[in-house]
């Protein structure tokens, strides 16, 4: 079983609407949760940090974390051309060690 | 604005050269990381280095070995590079608890001819 799975996209979702990404982790005991946002050919941008159950918003963004179903996701409101990009959720899983998924690509239709 | 740097945007090296790929990081960070990213493999491991002159080997170290004189550089060496080794070769540096994530360089595109 991978450490972080992501939902495999590609995610196709038009100008305006809701993009939800979700990825899912095997260490019970995790406690830090992030999402970076990669545009083709550049890095990973860290965009959202999570560590407590619940919702936490930044702007059009909003990462949940349940930590009992071992889950987290992305929300991305009012999608944007912009927000065209592959999204990696990574998860701290001991010491300083982040583990990634695969990522999801997400494309916004204008 | 904090940063980490790399040397090089685009390297192209012919096979069997020894390639030297640098990082430096600014935020007084204990830890540094190499990664090779290629299409529908993800970010893999290269090496890591949680302090001066300490390193430990990631999931993929064949080919390549690291060197951290200073705290704030950390260099990935190709001894001899291999056409397979073209790829998108990524930086990052965290605290020494990881607790907000890692930091990305702008990323090595390193063609091997």
């Amino acid at each position: 079983q991978k450490e972080v799975e992501q939902n495999s996209g590609p995610l196709s979702v038009p100008e305006g609407a809701i993009a939800s990404l979700n990825c899912t982790y095997s260490d019970r005991g995790s406690q830090s949760f992030f999402w970076y946002r990669q545009y083709s050919g550049k890095s990973p941008e860290l965009i959202m940090s999570i560590y407590s159950n619940g919702d936490k918003e930044d702007g059009r963004f909003t990462a949940q974390l349940n930590k009992a179903s071992q889950y987290v996701s992305l929300l991305i409101r009012d999608s944007q051309p912009s927000d065209s990009a592959t999204y990696l959720c990574a998860v701290k899983v001991y010491d300083y060690k982040l583990s990634f998924g695969a990522g999801t690509t997400v494309t916004v239709r204008a | 604005d904090v940063k980490v740097t790399q040397s090089s945007r685009y390297l192209v090296k012919r096979t069997g050269e020894k390639v030297f790929l640098e990082c430096v990081q600014d935020m007084d960070h204990e830890n540094m990381f190499w990664y090779r990213q290629d299409p529908g493999l993800g970010l893999r491991l290269i090496y890591f280095s949680y302090d001066v002159k300490m390193k430990e080997k990631g999931d993929i170290p064949e080919g390549y070995s690291v060197s951290r004189e200073k705290k704030e550089r950390f260099s990935l060496i190709l001894e001899s590079a291999s056409t397979n080794q073209t790829s998108m070769y990524l930086c990052a540096s965290s605290s020494s608890s990881g607790d907000y994530g890692y930091t990305f360089g702008s990323g090595t595109r390193l063609t091997v001819v």
